[in-house]
């Protein structure tokens, strides 16, 4: 059985520039949610998708949005990047009672 | 104060030694999760717990929901083991996001 799918692995893009990060989960698992992992802040949550709509939404600006595809295959996007968006991002998708299977991440790099 | 609180910050034991990990949460839970973060990123969920306890291999996880308190247990420690462990707590509801604690780095010599 395939697992997450995330990609590119790794990014480096100039501050004020937009990115897009990509996430396939595993088959038959509708819901997708993403995470931002930095030394400073640890693991934190960004937002969380279940059959095309966002179920729940943490604390981060508008800057950062994402989208799920009626494949289940989920986006995110972060735009005018700052270097304090440096981060591991990573994304797991779930399913009722099996708990959560995540991606290797994408380590994206603003410079 | 953090909603999801471990301990100890850091760790290091020997080979063949039984590590205790705890973890305390301080709101209502659906589940608590315990992952493990090797060197690259890569994260694995080694447990899933609403209730009681459960064993894989020679990691043991419990919880007590009353205490709100979680420990996880590896027996038979192994350098292999070394890692970053992170608890979890999904909330109720509306609010079924994940939340997590700041992780245990720990370090198993031969």
């Amino acid at each position: 059985k395939a697992g997450v799918t995330q990609t590119p692995r790794y990014l480096i893009k100039t501050r004020g520039q937009q990115v897009t990060l990509s996430c396939s989960p595993i088959s038959g698992h509708r819901s997708v949610s993403w995470y931002q992992q930095t030394p400073g802040q640890g693991l934190q949550f960004l937002f969380e998708y279940f059959s095309e709509t966002q179920r729940n939404k943490g604390n981060f600006p508008g800057r950062f949005s994402g989208r799920q595809f009626s494949n289940s295959r989920s986006e995110m996007n972060v735009s005018t990047l700052e270097l304090g968006d440096s981060a591991l991002y990573l994304c797991a998708s779930s399913a009722d009672l099996v708990g959560y299977t995540f991606g290797s991440g994408t380590r994206l790099t603003v410079v | 104060k953090n909603e999801v609180e471990q301990s100890p910050q850091n760790l290091t034991a020997q080979e063949g030694e039984f590590i205790t990990i705890n973890c305390s949460y301080s709101v209502g839970i659906s589940a608590l999760h315990w992952l493990q973060q090797h060197p690259g990123g890569g994260i694995v969920s080694l447990f899933m717990l609403s209730s009681g306890k459960k064993k894989h291999g020679r990691l043991i996880a419990t919880i007590n929901i009353q205490e709100k308190h979680s420990s996880l247990h590896i027996t038979a420690s192994h350098p292999r083991d070394s890692a970053v462990y992170i608890c979890a707590v999904e909330g109720t509801g509306a609010n079924s996001k994940l939340t997590f604690g700041k992780g245990i780095t720990l370090s198993v010599r031969p």
